[in-house]
Formats: C-alpha cells, sequence, structure tokens
C-alpha cells in the first residue's frame, strides 16, 4: 500500500461552521505533513508532524488545529474559517528515520478542495 | 531563503515531440531535488527524486538532471503524448533546518497536442 488517502475530498463550508479534515497512510511513514495550495500556486508548508510530534508550524492562524492520533492519521480541524482559506488542502507523508536521509521521498494525496462561504 | 524557478510557465507541443523542463534553485545545500506531476484539482505524484550526490534520474520516458553548483536541474521527457498534459513541479529539500522541508517551484503546464 502506497497511498495516502485524504477525505472528504471536496467540502463546502460557511464561516461560521467547524469541521475536519482527515488523511491516513500505512506505509509506516513517521512523518506526516499538511499542505496547502491556491490555484495556480506551488504547494504551501503548514505543519510537520514527527514520530507524532508537532515540529514545525509555519506560523499558520489558530482557526486551523492539526491533530495526530497516532502514526497512521493526521486530521486538520477547521473552525471560523475566511473565504480566502479557500485551497486545496494536502496531506503527505515521508518515512523519516532519525537522521534525513537524503533519497527521502514525500508522498502525497489526492487532497481536499475546500470552498468557504 | 531558498528560491525555486521554473522556466517556461506554460508549454504546448505536439505529441511525438522530446521536450525539456527547466527548474533552477538559489541555495545549493539540498537534501535532494524531486519532480512531480500534478492534474487539474489533484494531488501530487512524485515522477523522479535526485539525491543531492547524483546527476540524474530515469524513469521510462523521464530523465532528469541535477548540477548542484550551478543550482539547476531538467526534466527531459521523450516522445510526449496527450497523456502527459499536466502541471510539473520541481521542488528542492532544505539542509540545516534541522528537519525535512520542501521548496516548490511555480511549476510548468504543460500540454500535449493530439
Amino acid at each position: 500500500d502506497t497511498e495516502v488517502t485524504q477525505t472528504p475530498k471536496h467540502l463546502v463550508m460557511g464561516m461560521t461552521n467547524k469541521k475536519s479534515l482527515k488523511c491516513e497512510q500505512h506505509m509506516g511513514h513517521r512523518a506526516m505533513y499538511w499542505y496547502k495550495q491556491k490555484a495556480k500556486k506551488p504547494p504551501e508548508l503548514m505543519f510537520v508532524y514527527s514520530y507524532e510530534k508537532l515540529s514545525i508550524n509555519e506560523s499558520v492562524p489558530s482557526r486551523f488545529s492539526p491533530e495526530c492520533p497516532n502514526s497512521s492519521l493526521l486530521n486538520l480541524h477547521l473552525h471560523a474559517l475566511q473565504p480566502e482559506d479557500s485551497a486545496l488542502y494536502l496531506c503527505a507523508s515521508s518515512l523519516r528515520t532519525a537522521a534525513v536521509r537524503t533519497n527521502e521521498k514525500l508522498f502525497f494525496g489526492s487532497g481536499t478542495q475546500l470552498s468557504v462561504l | 531563503k531558498q528560491e525555486v524557478t521554473q522556466i517556461p510557465a506554460a508549454l504546448s507541443v505536439p505529441e511525438g515531440e522530446n521536450l525539456v523542463l527547466n527548474c533552477s534553485f538559489t541555495d545549493s545545500a539540498i537534501y535532494n531535488l524531486q519532480w512531480f506531476r500534478q492534474d487539474p484539482g489533484k494531488g501530487l505524484t512524485s515522477l523522479l527524486l535526485i539525491q543531492s550526490s547524483q546527476r540524474e534520474q530515469t524513469s521510462g520516458r523521464l530523465n532528469a538532471s541535477l548540477d548542484k553548483s550551478s543550482g539547476r536541474s531538467t526534466l527531459y521527457i521523450a516522445a510526449s503524448q496527450p497523456g502527459d498534459s499536466a502541471t510539473y513541479l520541481c521542488a528542492v529539500s532544505r539542509r540545516g533546518a534541522g528537519s525535512y522541508q520542501l521548496t516548490f517551484g511555480k511549476g510548468t503546464k504543460l500540454s500535449v497536442i493530439p
């Protein structure tokens, strides 16, 4: 199994809603990532979890709250979002050994297309 | 700060042509460089990964080269097909920051005309 699975594929929410994005992988990877991608732009890193601990938060607003309940799952909880948060949210994973190796490849999910009304 | 530039931003070629996509980066202290393919509204598929100690990688009709000292990489696609139409992104991994992070270019949108 070399897949990263994201649900839902599409999500429409109002600015007062609370919703969650889910990501799952069963490749034994111990690093998981959330990226945000606006239309016609490259992906931008939001969060990195390494061995289920948050290791990087790229100054993301608190209305985005990540959670890594175990080594296979990664959630992104959304609350009080703004229309400008509409984007494709991508989850990724990588093997992550104790020392980062030069052949460490990232595997991406298909993304959740989020629209905030 | 690492900056990654991809030229051209868009490319349209007739089916069967060989083509080259270019990627340049400003900081040569990288772990590796990856080329990804992205279809509209979809996730990224890793095509090739070149480690910092390597010069090139090949997979089928794809060949990627890396010249770390000059901060350049190319993706060569042989005998292009309409199914190759997609956006191609290159990304370099950051070194020395205590973690593994990618910096992406803005991509080259490729259209292969039947």
